[in-house]
């Protein structure tokens, strides 16, 4: 069964500053990643997403995020922190091979981010 | 387009009550999925859809029914609510971007704006 742990429960940081957050997860096979966010009394909105290629995906927003296999993390990072990236953020993997069946998404519990100035 | 809609955003039941929210989508995807939201666990999925007329359980589908008549809509019943259903539901929908030779394969899902229902 596929797997999504976000450790920390929220991640403070001063506007202008790089943040992280951290995501790893567990699959039978090749990761599908994502990575979503979400403002307060909206739905989730995606962000990016890892399928294969280059470690490294660029997403919406200046957020980009690299993908480690040795890890099996996943984490989202941004150089420089704006009080508006504060939202809760949520990780998403799917196995990437499943026969006959609909792809399902599994999500972590979400890390909300909160910036200051 | 309107992308991902949901109706009602609001709606208080009392215990054993019945009630259907509706789910459309007018960017003719494939794939649907009804989610509860609840502090501290993520989204579980409930029900999902890779088709018109056809549908799946999900992680918690107990006490939850679901429809998919339209391949733009997507229903979730809730026959007799428990105050245990007190959450937020999200719909969310995704493009079928085809097969690799081993799997069907899907796209990101767009979520709508979410229904807060509370079960007294």
């Amino acid at each position: 069964a596929q797997s999504v742990a976000q450790p920390e429960d929220q991640v403070n940081v001063a506007e202008g500053n790089p943040l992280t957050v951290k995501c790893t997860y567990s699959v039978s096979g090749n990761p599908y990643l994502f990575w979503y966010v979400q403002y307060p009394n909206r739905g989730l909105q995606f962000l990016l997403k890892y399928i294969t290629g280059d470690n490294l995906v660029k997403g919406s927003y200046g957020f980009e995020a690299e993908f480690n296999k040795s890890q099996t993390s996943f984490h989202l990072k941004k150089p420089s922190a704006l009080v508006s990236d504060s939202a809760l953020y949520f990780c998403a993997v799917r196995d990437g091979v499943k026969t006959g069946t609909a792809s399902k998404l599994t999500f972590g519990t979400g890390t909300r981010l909160q910036v200051t100035l | 387009n309107a992308g991902v809609t949901q109706t009602p955003k609001f709606r208080v039941l009392k215990t054993g009550q019945s009630m259907t929210l509706l789910c459309a989508q007018d960017m003719n995807h494939e794939y649907m999925y009804w989610y509860r939201q609840d502090p501290g666990m993520g989204l579980r999925l409930i029900h999902y859809s890779v088709g018109e007329g056809t549908t799946a359980k999900g992680e918690v589908p107990d006490g939850y029914n679901v429809s998919r008549l339209k391949k733009q809509n997507f229903l979730l019943g809730l026959e007799s609510a428990a105050p245990s259903q007190t959450s937020v539901y999200f719909c969310a929908s995704s493009l079928y971007a085809g097969t690799s030779g081993r799997a069907r394969v899907s796209n990101e899902q767009f979520f709508g704006p979410g229904t807060r229902l509370t079960v007294l």
